[in-house]
């Protein structure tokens, strides 16, 4: 079973709907990730928050908007998506660059997005 | 530009023969180097990684992993393949240099014949 715990397992929304993807691990780690991963690619990096400051946005547009509460949670908001947003969400944790930087990443099992 | 190539966009393999799939990378420095594996409708998990010393690394499930520094290779392998081996497998590399980005190969889908 993975350590880190994702919600929902499945999202089906329409473009005018907000809704909130949620990532929960205690692990202690300091390091929390957002990926999106289209079928049979490699994910892709949206954010990273080390220490709960963003500290990585690669240039996601404004309709997502991630927020970490906490060391032990994630959240990303969605609102205004398009069909082309549907997708596999991972969240992932790691140690920090001061825990311990060659840290592998922990995945969540993902939520599955389906934008209609 | 720094990159992860995964030569096979599939690998075929009979249960019980060995299975390689190839890793070679183009990072700067003393990069750390991942195996990543994913099954359907899960997250990736980590199998194994390098950072430094022996040349052959083990990890998870019997599989391991070669790190050639002259040639920039990471292969992993596993010298006797199951059918629950069947899955997606990812190399990734984190350059030393710091910084939380990690680069993802395409990933090569490894599929196990009974």
């Amino acid at each position: 079973d993975t350590e880190v715990t994702q919600t929902p397992k499945h999202l089906v929304m329409g473009m005018t709907n907000k809704k909130s993807l949620k990532c929960e691990q205690h692990m202690g780690h300091r390091a929390m990730y957002w990926y999106k991963q289209k079928a049979k690619k490699p994910p892709e990096l949206m954010f990273v928050y080390s220490y709960e400051k963003l500290s990585i946005n690669e240039s996601v547009p404004s309709r997502f908007s991630p927020e970490c509460p906490n060391s032990s949670l994630l959240n990303l908001h969605l609102h205004a998506l398009q069909p082309e947003d549907s997708a596999l969400y991972l969240c992932a944790s790691s140690l920090s660059f001061a825990q311990g930087y060659n840290s592998p990443l922990h995945f969540g099992n993902g939520t599955r997005l389906t934008v209609t | 530009a720094q990159s992860v190539a995964q030569p096979e966009d599939q690998v075929n393999v009979a249960e019980g023969n060995p299975l390689t799939v190839k890793c070679t990378y183009s990072v700067s420095g003393n990069p750390y180097l991942f195996w990543y594996v994913q099954y359907p409708n899960r997250g990736l998990q980590f199998l194994l990684k390098y950072i430094t010393g022996d040349n052959l690394v083990k990890g998870s499930y019997g599989f391991e992993a070669e790190f050639n520094k002259s040639q920039t290779s990471f292969h992993l392998k596993k010298p006797s393949a199951l059918v629950s081996d069947s899955a997606l497998y990812f190399c990734a590399v984190r350059p030393s240099t710091g910084g939380f980005k990690t680069i993802f190969g395409a990933g090569t889908r490894l599929f196990v014949k009974a």
